[in-house]
C-alpha cells in the first residue's frame, strides 16, 4: 500500500497570503489528522476529520481551516499568514480499526517571510 | 486541558550506553502510543500499550505504562547510531478512548560513536 502522501513539500510566503496544504491517506483510510510541528511547541493537533466532518479541532485560531472529500483526500488552509506560523505541517491517517495507529506523511514544510 | 510531559527533553549517550525517557499524563489515559522522528523524517508508529502495568518489548526497546495508566516510559538497552531521532509518546485527547492524540515534546536521542 502507498503510504500517506503530502503536497507540496515545501512552501515559501509572505506575510497576509494564504496557504493551501493536501494531505492523501492511505487507501481505506478514513480519518485524517493535521498536526503542526514547531520546535518550541512540538506536535499540536490542529485538526481531525472523518468521512468528509470534522470531529475535533485544536487550539488554533480560525485562519486555519481544512476540508475533507469524498475519497478520504484532505486539505487545509491557513489564511492571512503571520510569521509564526512557519512549521512542519504534518497530516496522519488512520484506519480507527483495532490500535489507532497514526500513519503520518512527510510533511509539508511551510516558511512565512 | 490535558497535558503530556516528557523528560528529558534531550539526551547525549556514548554508544552502548542505556537511554531511558518519561511521559508523564494530567490525565488517566486508555492507552499509550510511542513514536520515533529520525532527523528530517516525520513520526513514525512504534507501540501502543493498553493495559495497567504492561511491559513490552521490541528487541533492544522496553516499553512500561505505568499501574494509574497516567506515566510511560521507553528504555532502550546499549544504545546505536541507529537509534537517533526524537522519541514521542502520545495519549489519546481528554484521557478517554478519543481518536485524537496529544503528544508529549519528545525527547531527543543523540548517540555519540
Amino acid at each position: 500500500k502507498a503510504g500517506v502522501t503530502q503536497t507540496p513539500r515545501y512552501l515559501i510566503k509572505t506575510r497576509g497570503q494564504q496557504v493551501t496544504l493536501s494531505c492523501s491517506p492511505i487507501s481505506g483510510h478514513r480519518s485524517v489528522s493535521w498536526y503542526q510541528q514547531t520546535p518550541g511547541q512540538g506536535l499540536q493537533f490542529l485538526f481531525e476529520y472523518f468521512s468528509e466532518t470534522q470531529r475535533n479541532k485544536g487550539n488554533f485560531p480560525g485562519r486555519f481551516s481544512g476540508r475533507q472529500f469524498s475519497n478520504s483526500r484532505s486539505e487545509m488552509n491557513v489564511s492571512t499568514l503571520e510569521l509564526g506560523d512557519s512549521a512542519l505541517y504534518l497530516c496522519a491517517s488512520s484506519s480507527l480499526a483495532g490500535v489507532n495507529e497514526q500513519f503520518f506523511g512527510p510533511g509539508t514544510r511551510l516558511t512565512v517571510l | 486541558g490535558q497535558q503530556v510531559m516528557q523528560i528529558p527533553q534531550y539526551q547525549h549517550v556514548q554508544e552502548g550506553e542505556d537511554f531511558t525517557t518519561y511521559c508523564n499524563s494530567s490525565t488517566t489515559l486508555s492507552n499509550i502510543q510511542w513514536y520515533k522522528q529520525r532527523p528530517g523524517g516525520h513520526p513514525v508508529f512504534l507501540i501502543q500499550l493498553v493495559k495497567s502495568g504492561e511491559v513490552k518489548k521490541q528487541k533492544r526497546l522496553t516499553f512500561q505504562f505505568g499501574e494509574a495508566k497516567k506515566n510511560s516510559s521507553l528504555h532502550i538497552t546499549a544504545t546505536q547510531t541507529t537509534d537517533v531521532g526524537t522519541y514521542f509518546c502520545a495519549g489519546p485527547r481528554d484521557g478517554a478512548g478519543s481518536y485524537q492524540l496529544t503528544f508529549g515534546k519528545g525527547t531527543k536521542l543523540s548517540v555519540i560513536p
